[in-house]
């Protein structure tokens, strides 16, 4: 129940791209999506994040696109680029609880 | 963003030393704090909770003497490694979540070598 899926574990993405990284959760409890993003040897970072009540949020290149009903959700990076290439990890929530993660993803984007 | 600092960023240390990891929120306040561990190539497992001024809640398998947990002010935690053994190698990391939103904030990461 308190699982999240990550899917592909690594991507390989030419520059210009679009980068997709799939979550799915069990938990219809979480109402609370983030992505952090993971540069070798460094804390991951926050990159964006959605709650239930809206199917896209946008910021920039990255997009989150939530889907309620089949408790999916996932990352687009558009326009790809190489300085992009990092680890990014999905994970979700509920008020009060802790940060359930997905697996990871390891994206490279080559130039 | 909020910022989360951690020192130090890297620690070599002999076995059976202690070493204390510091956490610091450095523009809000953090009412709970989470410690991490990851291994190469692999997600954050989380290790343990802390809550300003009470004890920690360790995760199902840490050991709590082992790893002692303090969060003793609204910016700061700290993690010591209590008789650190080769195996204890890791990268530790905290976070700290902003106690006027749900947001989570990392910290940089501490690397820690036992040799």
């Amino acid at each position: 129940q308190q699982q999240v899926k990550q899917s592909p574990q690594s991507l390989i993405v030419q520059k210009g791209g679009i980068s997709i990284i799939n979550c799915a959760y069990e938990n219809t409890a979480f109402d609370y999506f983030p992505w952090y993003q993971q540069f070798p040897g460094k804390g991951p970072a926050l990159l964006i994040a959605i709650r239930p009540d809206v199917s896209e949020k946008k910021e920039g290149r990255f997009t989150i696109s939530f889907n309620k009903s089949a408790k999916q959700f996932s990352l687009h990076i558009m326009d790809s680029q190489p300085g992009d290439s990092a680890t990014y990890f999905c994970a979700a929530m509920y008020s009060g609880s802790r940060l359930t993660f997905g697996e990871g993803t390891q994206l490279t984007v080559n130039p | 963003g909020a910022v989360v600092s951690q020192h130090p960023s890297r620690v070599i240390c002999k076995s059976g030393t202690s070493v204390k990891i510091e956490c610091r929120s450095l523009d809000f306040q953090a009412t709970t704090m989470f410690w991490y561990r990851q291994f190469p190539k692999q997600s954050l497992m989380l290790m343990a909770t802390s809550n300003e001024g009470s004890k920690a809640t360790y995760e199902q398998g840490v050991e709590k003497d082992k790893f002692l947990i303090n969060h003793a002010s609204l910016t700061l935690s700290t993690l010591t490694v209590t008789s650190a053994h080769p195996e204890d190698s890791s990268f530790y990391i905290c976070s700290a979540r902003d106690s006027k939103q749900e947001t989570q904030y990392f910290g940089p990461g501490t690397r820690l070598l036992v040799l």
